[in-house]
């Protein structure tokens, strides 16, 4: 079955620091990823997808990931980070056509101003 | 926009109650799906649904039910809510074309 992983739990970073949240998943078929985004008391939103091509992909607010099929990899990254981008980050795996999605622990990343 | 909402941000119930969640979407979705999400644990699927009256079992279907009568309201029912059922409950709608799912708010669930 797939599984997904987001190893670092806590993130916490000053404004403008760059990050790179990291996701594996187990499964080596045809995959769709996602990376979701909660802001504090908001609800669950999309940040962007990858289904083919380009491996790298570009979000909402200067987000990006790129895909590694090699890795299993799609790590989330972003230049420099602002306050507001204070909210849990979940990556998502769907095998394609599947229709199900499995979802990352979740990394919590705070930016301290 | 695709629009889902949840019946209830907030609920308190007590051990041994039923308990209704009640998911609406606006956008002639046919998939819809019920998580739960817990610190720590992400979203666990509890059920989804491919059409009206089709359901079926996600990863963690145990003390669940759920009840798909028109095509845009997708219920989960607690049959007899338990402490450790306890969490946020999340409903998300698929847009087929875009091949992304979209979630309502939540509902926080206390089980008492």
């Amino acid at each position: 079955a797939q599984s997904v992983s987001q190893h670092n739990h806590h993130v916490i970073l000053s404004e403008a620091a760059s990050l790179e949240l990291g996701c594996n998943y187990s499964y080596g078929g045809t995959v769709n990823l996602f990376w979701y985004v909660q802001y504090p008391g908001q609800h669950l939103q999309l940040l962007l997808k990858y289904f083919s091509g380009d491996p790298l992909v570009k979000g909402i607010k200067g987000f990006e990931a790129e895909f590694i099929k090699s890795k299993f990899s799609f790590n989330l990254r972003k230049p420099s980070v602002q306050w507001s981008d204070t909210a849990e980050y979940f990556c998502a795996v769907e095998n394609t056509g599947f229709q199900k999605l499995v979802f990352g622990t979740g990394t919590r990343l705070l930016v301290s101003p | 926009d695709v629009k889902v909402t949840q019946s209830s941000r907030y609920l308190v119930k007590r051990t041994g109650e039923k308990v209704f969640l009640e998911c609406v979407q606006d956008m002639d979705h046919e998939n819809m799906f019920w998580y739960r999400q817990d610190p720590g644990l992400g979203l666990r699927l509890i059920y989804f649904s491919y059409d009206v009256k089709m359901k079926e079992k996600g990863d963690i279907p145990e003390g669940y039910s759920v009840s798909r009568e028109k095509k845009e309201r997708f219920s989960l029912i607690l049959e007899s809510a338990s402490t450790n059922q306890t969490s946020m409950y999340l409903c998300a709608s698929l847009d087929r074309i875009q091949e992304t799912q979209y979630f309502g708010p939540g509902t926080r669930l206390l089980v008492l």
